[in-house]
This record gives C-alpha cells, sequence and structure tokens, in this order.
C-alpha cells in the first residue's frame, strides 16, 4: 500500500497570501495518478487537481499542482476567503487507492 | 444535472448488516468506474472500495476485504456496498463517487454524493 504523508497539518494565513502544500509518498505514483481535493464543513469533497497538474472543470487557475514520482505539490496563488479548507491528496494509480490525511488551511 | 444520492446507512449492532446504495442520474453510467469512500467522524478521507464500468474488476481497502462487496446494476443506474461483519470502527459517513474509465482524468473521482452516515453500535 502506498502511504501518502501531506505536511504541514494545518496552516494559519491570510487571505491573498500564496501557499504551498506538500504530498510525499512511500513509493513512486504511477503514471503521476495524483489527485487533490477539497473539502469544506459539512460538504462533500471536490476534486481540484488530477494526473498531478490538471486543473478539473470550473477550478479557478490560482490552483496549481505539480511533481512527479514520489514528490506532489498544491499551489493556491492568492487566497481567496472561500479557500479555507482540508485538502486532500489521493493516488490512483495502484490499489488500494489511498488518501493522505490532510492539510487544514485556517484563517489567521 | 449530474448527481449521486446515497441511501441505506443507519445505526446497526456490531456484526450486522447494511446495504448502500447510490442511485446516479445525469450521465452515462457505464461510461465510468465507481468507488465508495468513507470518512469518520471528524478525521480524514478513507478509500473504501471500487468497481469497473463493466463490473469485472473490483479492490478493496485491507480494512473492509472479506467483509464488504461492492456491485452496480447498470440498467438501473445504481450502485451498491453490501457490508457484513460491521464493526465500531466502520461507523463513518459514506459517500459514492465516480470517475472516468478512459482519458487523462481517468481513476480520479470527479463526483461524489452527499453521503449517508453508518453508525456501528450497541
Amino acid at each position: 500500500e502506498i502511504v501518502l504523508t501531506q505536511s504541514p497539518g494545518t496552516l494559519s494565513l491570510s487571505p491573498g497570501e500564496r501557499v504551498t502544500l506538500s504530498c510525499r509518498a512511500s513509493q513512486t505514483v504511477t503514471s503521476s495518478y495524483l489527485a487533490w481535493y477539497q473539502q469544506k464543513p459539512g460538504q462533500a469533497p471536490r476534486l481540484l487537481i488530477y494526473a498531478a497538474s490538471t486543473r478539473a472543470t470550473g477550478i479557478p487557475d490560482r490552483f496549481s499542482g505539480s511533481g512527479s514520482g514520489t514528490d506532489f505539490t498544491l499551489s493556491i496563488s492568492r487566497l481567496e476567503p472561500e479557500d479555507f479548507a482540508v485538502y486532500y491528496c489521493q493516488q490512483y494509480g495502484t490499489s488500494p487507492r489511498t488518501f493522505g490525511q490532510g492539510t487544514k488551511l485556517e484563517i489567521k | 444535472e449530474v448527481q449521486l444520492v446515497e441511501s441505506g446507512g443507519g445505526v446497526v449492532r456490531p456484526g450486522g448488516s447494511l446495504r448502500l446504495s447510490c442511485a446516479a442520474s445525469g450521465f452515462t453510467f457505464d461510461d465510468y468506474a465507481m468507488s465508495w469512500v468513507r470518512q469518520a467522524p471528524g478525521k480524514g478521507l478513507e478509500w473504501v472500495s471500487d468497481i469497473k464500468w463493466n463490473g469485472r474488476r473490483t479492490g478493496y481497502a485491507d480494512s473492509v476485504k472479506g467483509r464488504f462487496t461492492i456491485s452496480r446494476d447498470n440498467a438501473k443506474n445504481f450502485l451498491y456496498l453490501q457490508m457484513n461483519s460491521l464493526r465500531g470502527e466502520d461507523t463513518a459517513f459514506y459517500y459514492c463517487a465516480r470517475s472516468p474509465e478512459l482519458g487523462i482524468g481517468s481513476g480520479a473521482l470527479d463526483i461524489w454524493g452527499q453521503g449517508t452516515m453508518v453508525t456501528v453500535s450497541s
């Protein structure tokens, strides 16, 4: 099983700031099959990025993903108030598919 | 409108069984693989199981293997999760989600339902 470790666990930032979240895999993620999801309280997760760097339909271009192999990042160029949420990475190249433990972005 | 609606959650005693359903609408169901993902209260996401478009290949998390069975009915546009030998640690919100079978987005969970709560308690 591929273990995904996200860091940091929690980030306190202000609107307008730039942020980079990390997701590190215990083994190479096949074909960069790595996705990022956003989840707000009381809501289902929403797909942001797939194939490590492709934005899902309707996702603003302030969100970007990069990485390959075992190291991946999600960046948000300028935080908007609606971006404060929990972010999860997931690898879907190998079964069992696995999620990271999440990074919580909170307003400073 | 593309939609996934889960049902079948509830309270069940340890050792009991429950069957979750997920009704799909607004898209061609058999163009997509389907998954179940769960989230214990206050915790992160845990992938549970998935099934290919034709039902011929399935996958399970080690934590549910041998106890849970995923299936689908493409004629009715339904996904199911049969859960047997339930334990306290199975208590969670259960989401169904779809992923395209083809293309660069294949495998990523692009549409999610709102979930159904399963509580395992005596």
